[in-house]
């Protein structure tokens, strides 16, 4: 089982540049949520979605946008790489309903230089 | 965001001993409360989900209690082994999302 595939698992780049975390599962989840890590931090939700076509700001969602145009796929954009979003980051999915565990995805380490 | 609350933020245990760590939440309006394993350069994992006041669950060599009148649940690892080194997250549910905890670091000694 796949379960949440997360990809890239590494990138570095540039100050200004853009790009997209992808991240997809095969378990017909509809919950589906982006973290970052940050050092002595934990866990801190960024965006969130309760189905396709539905998505809601977390905690930290500033400089980043998402969409959910299927079940399957979540992916994270970044527009203007700020060096402030150095930072590994998490997609997990869990069934519908909070009292049911979220999966998460092996994780993107994204470095900004 | 739930203010939910971890103690101690680290501890470290010699192997083959017990030891336990905490969680708090709101009590008002409890829903679930989540446990995570998160081991270095791994993703979280997790261990349980707690619903009902009282609960005890266990896997392994871990357990959990809960107490939803007064708002915290115990994280219990018995005769602890070199592989249960991880961060231990505890969250409890906020709308649609999780609200976490900045975990207990456990680190065990051989």
């Amino acid at each position: 089982n796949a379960g949440v595939t997360q990809t890239p698992k590494f990138r570095i780049l540039k100050i200004g540049q853009s790009m997209t975390l992808q991240c997809t599962q095969d378990m017909n989840h509809n919950y589906m949520y982006w973290y970052r890590q940050d050092p002595g931090m934990g866990l801190k939700l960024i965006y969130y979605s309760v189905g396709a076509g539905i998505t809601d700001k977390g905690e930290v969602p500033n400089g980043y946008n998402v969409s959910r145009s299927t079940t399957e796929d979540f992916p994270l954009r970044l527009e203007l790489a700020a060096p402030s979003q150095t930072s590994v980051y998490f997609c997990a999915s869990s069934p519908r309903g909070v009292n049911q565990p979220q999966h998460f995805g092996d994780g993107t380490r994204l470095s900004i230089l | 965001i739930l203010n939910v609350e971890q103690s101690p933020q680290s501890l470290h245990v010699q192997e083959g001993d017990s030891t336990n760590f905490t969680c708090s939440f709101p009590s008002s309006n409890f829903y679930a409360l989540h446990w995570y394993r998160w081991e270095t350069a791994k993703s979280p994992e997790a261990l349980f989900v707690m619903t009902l006041n009282g609960d005890e669950k266990k896997k392994g060599r871990i357990s959990a209690t809960l107490n939803t009148k007064e708002g915290y649940s115990y994280l219990y690892i018995k005769g602890s082994q070199p592989e249960d080194s991880a961060t231990y997250l505890c969250a409890s549910p906020n709308d649609y999302k999780l609200s976490f905890g900045a975990g207990t670091t456990v680190t065990v000694r051989a």
